[in-house]
């Protein structure tokens, strides 16, 4: 069965104060790895899509990285705004449903 | 453009009434999802549909849960006989094929409460 787990649960940080969440899996065949970010009372938003180890994407003051273990979201300088929950999924096989993690609460203050 | 919308946003029911959940997916897209997020839980996949068909509906968590698809386009998850444990937001999704490693887009979810 797949299993992807994240960590930490919560995490506060001062604005501009850079960190890194995980995301670390066991799972057969993975085919894609999806980063979301979910605000209070919304659906989860999509992020990044990584396919193969040694793949990484940006988008502004993130930045996903993948090996064949564990998945980074790397947070530089971030803003109050930034603070969500990020959520982690894995697609494995020929299935085509998302297998997620319980996320990691990211609070950001000034 | 539009995307998932969902609807109604907020059901509270008495335990054991039958509720109908309801999702429309961004148009065009041919696979649609059923997800469900409970407290302090990830979100769990209940049944993804490829057009009108359900190749899988390994999630559903039991006979009291049922989803349909018509026309290629809105689906209804159906509950019955709710029960206290069934209360959680579900969430809805789509992708435009359903091929694997595509992005499913998601809805902004039905909160569910069972008295």
């Amino acid at each position: 069965e797949d299993q992807v787990t994240q960590s930490p649960e919560a995490l506060r940080l001062q604005e501009g104060e850079s960190s890194s969440l995980n995301c670390s899996y066991t799972v057969s065949g993975l085919r894609g790895l999806f980063w979301y970010r979910q605000d209070p009372g919304k659906g989860p938003e999509f992020l990044f899509t990584l396919y193969s180890a040694g793949e990484e994407k940006e988008k502004e003051r993130l930045k996903a990285t993948l090996t064949k273990k564990e998945s980074f979201l790397h947070i530089t300088a971030p803003k109050p705004e930034d603070s969500a929950t990020y959520l982690c999924a894995v697609q494995t096989g020929t299935a085509s449903k998302l297998t997620f993690g319980t996320g990691t609460r990211l609070q950001v203050t000034l | 453009g539009a995307g998932v919308s969902q609807s109604p946003s907020n059901k509270v029911t008495e335990k054991g009434k039958d509720v109908e959940l309801r999702c429309d997916p961004i148009s065009g897209h041919t696979a649609l999802y059923w997800y469900r997020q409970s407290l302090g839980q990830g979100l769990e996949f209940l049944i993804y549909f490829q057009g009108n068909s359900a190749p899988d509906k390994s999630g559903l968590p039991s006979d009291r849960f049922s989803a349909e698809r018509t026309g290629g386009s809105v689906s209804t998850l159906t509950i019955q006989r709710t029960q206290q444990e069934d209360s959680a937001v579900y969430l809805c999704a789509s992708s435009g094929s359903g091929k694997y490693q595509e992005t499913q887009y998601f809805g902004p979810g039905t909160r569910l409460l069972v008295l």
